[in-house]
């Protein structure tokens, strides 16, 4: 079946210009993870949506991040204003949310590959 | 704060030889320990997973071994190849918290 997919896979942008990047998850899965991978970095948390809950936002790092997922599925990512720092690979993962929390699985888009001038 | 901390960073291995990557963690709570394998322009997959009520899982070439006294646990490669070339991450997770990532270990095997 269809994995996560996520586009663009490249954005490049001038500073201070906002970025809309766009997931979709594997259907069915309710969970869904965004996450920053800078240049040698691990993975850094960003956001997390689960069925119809609040997210938890905890992890984005201002507020010029800010994301939703509509229907319960697709999942865009926003980024406004942005700065050179914000340069990084996006990575978006989504989970079916079993009841055994140790095999749920997250399963991992390609990502973005966002570059800001 | 960093949970799980890896290293090392970056590793070159002959193509045969043994790749051992380390983690460590620091909640007690964790009790659930997943290694990622991610290649170039791709995002990281799920490659091999332990709990903490074993010491060592085996799934054909690559082994966890698991220290819950020491809380530190590794991945080792064995007979390494040049397709094992990629990232490898470690993490952790409890009932109450998200999978935390180590920071990643860049692995070349060279042919």
């Amino acid at each position: 079946g269809a994995g996560v997919s996520q586009s663009p896979s490249n954005k490049v942008t001038e500073k201070g210009k906002d970025v809309e990047l766009r997931c979709d998850p594997i259907s069915g899965h309710t969970a869904l993870y965004w996450y920053r991978q800078s240049l040698g970095q691990g993975l850094e948390f960003l956001i997390y949506f689960q069925g119809n809950s609040a997210p938890d936002k905890s992890g984005l790092p201002s507020d010029r991040f800010s994301a939703e997922r509509t229907g319960g599925s697709v999942s865009t990512l926003t980024i406004q204003r942005t700065q050179q720092e914000d340069s990084a690979v996006y990575l978006c993962a989504s989970s079916f949310s079993s009841s055994d929390y140790r095999t749920d699985t997250q399963y991992f888009g390609p990502g973005t590959r966002l570059t800001v001038l | 704060q960093q949970q799980v901390k890896q290293s090392p960073q970056s590793l070159i291995v002959q193509k045969g030889g043994i790749s051992i990557i380390n983690c460590a963690y620091e909640n007690t709570a964790f009790d659930y320990f997943p290694w990622y394998q991610q290649f170039p322009g791709k995002g990281p997959a799920l490659l091999i997973a332990i709990r903490p009520d074993v010491s060592e899982k085996k799934e054909g070439r690559f082994t966890i071994s698991f220290n819950k006294s020491a809380k530190q646990f590794s991945l080792h490669i064995m007979d390494s190849q040049p397709g094992d070339s990629a990232t490898y991450f470690c993490a952790a997770k409890s009932w109450r918290s998200r999978l935390t990532f180590g920071e990643g270990t860049q692995l070349t095997v060279n042919p």
